[in-house]
C-alpha cells in the first residue's frame, strides 16, 4: 500500500541554521510529491512539488526539495531558517494510477529558536 | 484570486446532531476534496466531487456524505455526529479532476467542528 513516512515528528532549530525535513514515500509507479505547510489554525500552503524533470525542485519562502528515487525519499530544505518558518509540515504524494487520492505524511513541528 | 474559502471556520455541536459545512473554491476551479484533520490520525482523504459528481471516497462511514453544485461549490454533511468526529475539516481545490492529473490542490483555512 501507498504510505508516506516523515520520521521526525518535532524538529527544533536555530534562527539562521539549516534545515532539512525528511519524507519518504512508498509509491510503485512515478509519485506526484508535494510539500505543504501549515501555520497555527490554519489550511495548508503548497511549498513546491514535484512531478517530473530536475529533481532538485524549488519553491516558495526559499524552501528547496530534491527527488531521489533511488532512496523514495524527496527531502525538504532551507539554507537558514527564519522564526517565522515555525509551523507544521506535511509531506504529501499523489497518486497518478487514475484513482485519485492524496496521501499525507504525518508531518513534522518545527520549532525555530531565537 | 481569492482562494478557497470555508464557512463556518468554528463549529460547536452535540453528538447526535448533524452539521453542514461549507467550501467555495478558487474560481475556475471545478474539482473539490475534503480532508479530516486529526491529532491522531492526520490528514485523511473524505472524498472528491467534480462537475456535481462523486468520483473518489475515503474510508469513512456513511454518515459523511457531500455533493457539489453547478458553480462547484461544495457541502459536506456529518449526521448522527460522534465525540470522535471532532476535528479541523480542510477542503482543497483544483482546476480539473485530480485523478491521474497534475493539477495541485489548493487549501482553505477549514472549519474546526468540536462535538461535546
Amino acid at each position: 500500500a501507498q504510505s508516506v513516512t516523515q520520521p521526525d515528528i518535532h524538529i527544533t532549530v536555530s534562527e539562521g541554521a539549516s534545515l532539512e525535513l525528511r519524507c519518504n514515500y512508498s509509491y510503485g509507479a512515478t509519485p506526484y510529491l508535494f510539500w505543504y505547510v501549515q501555520s497555527p489554525g490554519q489550511g495548508l500552503q503548497l511549498l513546491l512539488k514535484y512531478f517530473s524533470g530536475d529533481t532538485l525542485v524549488q519553491g516558495i519562502k526559499g524552501f528547496e526539495a530534491e527527488f531521489k528515487r533511488s532512496q523514495s525519499s524527496f527531502n525538504l530544505r532551507k539554507p537558514s531558517v527564519h522564526w517565522s518558518d515555525a509551523a507544521e509540515y506535511f509531506c504529501a504524494v499523489g497518486e497518478t494510477s487514475g484513482t485519485y487520492k492524496y496521501i499525507f505524511g504525518t508531518g513534522t513541528r518545527l520549532k525555530v529558536l531565537a | 484570486k481569492a482562494g478557497v474559502t470555508q464557512t463556518p471556520r468554528y463549529l460547536i455541536k452535540t453528538r447526535g446532531q448533524q452539521v453542514t459545512l461549507s467550501c467555495s473554491p478558487i474560481s475556475g476551479h471545478r474539482s473539490v476534496s475534503w480532508y479530516q484533520q486529526t491529532p491522531g490520525q492526520g490528514l485523511q482523504f473524505l472524498f472528491e466531487y467534480f462537475s456535481e459528481t462523486q468520483r473518489n471516497k475515503g474510508n469513512f462511514p456513511g454518515r459523511f456524505s457531500g455533493r457539489q453544485f453547478s458553480n462547484s461549490r461544495s457541502e459536506m454533511n456529518v449526521s448522527t455526529l460522534e465525540l470522535g468526529d471532532s476535528a479541523l475539516y480542510l477542503c482543497a481545490s483544483s482546476l480539473e479532476y485530480a485523478g491521474g492529473s497534475t493539477d495541485t490542490q489548493y487549501f482553505g483555512p477549514g472549519t474546526r467542528l468540536t462535538v461535546l
